[in-house]
């Protein structure tokens, strides 16, 4: 079965530099969430988009933004990368209604700001 | 005090041992619970959702929910070696919110 896409799979950018992470949802699914994992961390919310609107917005730096596309695929771009930001970033996909989804993650990238 | 409380453990027991992990949350608008499985360089990978209060069972796993007592527990029966990964438990509320909480993930090894 199809699964979740996220490209590029390692990101090694310097400090204050941009990068544009990218993720096509499994088929049919409508919302994307973003999840940022440091660490020996638990995955932290980011954003979601429910039918290319933003849906809910967690701890997403003012530095950071995000978009879903008309095919459903969607883009966290991240501006004056800092140290901190280094880290694996997951996107999830959902089908959204009824009794609720669940979410099945991508593979993830791996982000390092040096 | 975070939503959600894991035991990060780690965890060690030897093949063939049955694993309990647990979850406590504080936000009694959580409806869905689910457990993840992560494997290191890896996504979280889905292995059980439940809906409310009940068990449900898919093969070697165990999944209940309590939301009397805001716990959730995961049972993993006659565990190999290849269930060595982190274990995340996840939640959301009900209408349209639907994303997810995550406990801090317990890392469990089976030994052969």
């Amino acid at each position: 079965a199809a699964g979740v896409i996220q490209s590029p799979r390692h990101l090694i950018k310097e400090k204050r530099e941009t990068a544009t992470l990218k993720c096509y949802p499994i088929p049919r699914h409508d919302t994307v969430y973003w999840y940022q994992q440091g660490p020996g961390q638990d995955p932290q919310f980011l954003i979601s988009f429910y039918e290319k609107m933003q849906s809910d917005k967690g701890s997403i730096p003012d530095r950071f933004s995000a978009q879903q596309f008309s095919d459903y695929h969607s883009e966290l771009n991240m501006s004056s990368l800092e140290l901190g930001d280094s880290a694996l970033y997951f996107c999830a996909s959902s089908l959204t209604g009824g009794q609720g989804s669940p979410l099945h993650f991508g593979n993830g990238t791996r982000l390092t700001v040096t | 005090q975070k939503e959600v409380e894991q035991d990060p453990g780690p965890l060690s027991v030897p093949e063939g041992a049955i694993v309990s992990l647990n979850c406590t949350y504080s936000n009694s608008a959580f409806q869905y619970f689910m457990w993840y499985r992560q494997y290191s360089r890896k996504g979280p990978e889905l292995l059980m959702y439940t809906y409310s209060s009940g068990n449900k069972e898919d093969g070697r796993f165990t999944a209940q929910v309590d939301k009397s007592s805001k716990y959730i527990s995961l049972f993993i029966r006659d565990s190999q070696p290849s269930d060595s990964a982190t274990y995340l438990c996840a939640m959301s509320g009900g209408g349209s919110n639907y994303k997810l909480t995550f406990g801090k993930g317990t890392l469990l090894t089976v030994n052969p």
